[in-house]
């Protein structure tokens, strides 16, 4: 069935640094992919949607110029964390939904720790 | 490989029937269990989750799950379904121990006739 990988599963970066986590579809073409985040305990929390070719829409709250998205094809999404800070320590899940006729299922990662030091 | 399935892929039921879907996971270990929601042109939300006590857990809308954990099962219920129920469900676990990993079942697409 369709598979969703994203990379790294985990990352420790220094603050101030910029990190870059991967969204991929292995077998289908993704039109649409989202990004969440998770705070400990609580559900997920969406951040931005975005489609293949176009800028990514971002949820209100979330800095733009902080969480760089890029969807440059229909099998990629990745999410920057740039100039990192310990507050943005947090797991980040993508999901992805193809193109298509009818109905497309949804596909989710299996998420991204992050931790800022 | 730990997994998560959800038996039904495409359920159709009409208002106030019954509603149960179910979720199974694959894991030895102590889980933290959600089911989310997506409607219509919507994101994700969350239905209930259980990490620890009750394992009969009451979520919005009326939904609620219960952890069998001898069956590694934390199948969703709600007694009456409306029209506005109609949506994907998606079941998900996350392994106690592990602040990395959150796996996903496959979703249910709920439909609902009027």
């Amino acid at each position: 069935g369709a598979v969703v990988s994203q990379h790294p599963s985990r990352v420790i970066c220094k603050s101030g640094t910029s990190v870059k986590i991967e969204c991929r579809s292995l077998d289908f073409q993704a039109t649409t992919m989202f990004w969440y985040r998770q705070f400990p305990k609580k559900s997920l929390m969406l951040m931005a949607t975005s489609n293949e070719g176009s800028k990514a829409t971002y949820e209100q709250g979330v800095e733009k110029d902080k969480f760089l998205i890029n969807h440059a094809s229909l099998t990629l999404s990745t999410l920057t964390v740039t100039s990192a800070h310990p507050e943005d320590s947090s797991f980040y899940i993508c999901s992805a939904r193809g193109s298509g006729q009818g109905y497309s299922p949804l596909h989710f990662g299996n998420g991204t720790r992050l931790t800022v030091t | 490989a730990q997994s998560v399935s959800q038996h039904n892929h495409h359920v159709i039921l009409s208002e106030a029937a019954s509603l149960e879907l179910g979720c199974n996971y694959s894991y030895g270990g102590t889980v933290n269990l959600f089911w989310y929601v997506q409607y219509p042109g919507q994101h994700l939300q969350l239905l209930l989750k259980y990490f620890s006590g009750d394992p009969l857990v009451k979520g919005i809308k009326g939904f609620e799950a219960e952890f069998i954990k001898s069956k590694f099962s934390f199948n969703l219920r709600k007694p009456s379904v409306q029209w506005s129920d109609t949506a994907e469900y998606f079941c998900a676990v996350n392994p106690s121990n592990r602040d990395d990993k959150i796996i996903f079942g496959k979703g249910t697409r709920l439909h609902i006739l009027p």
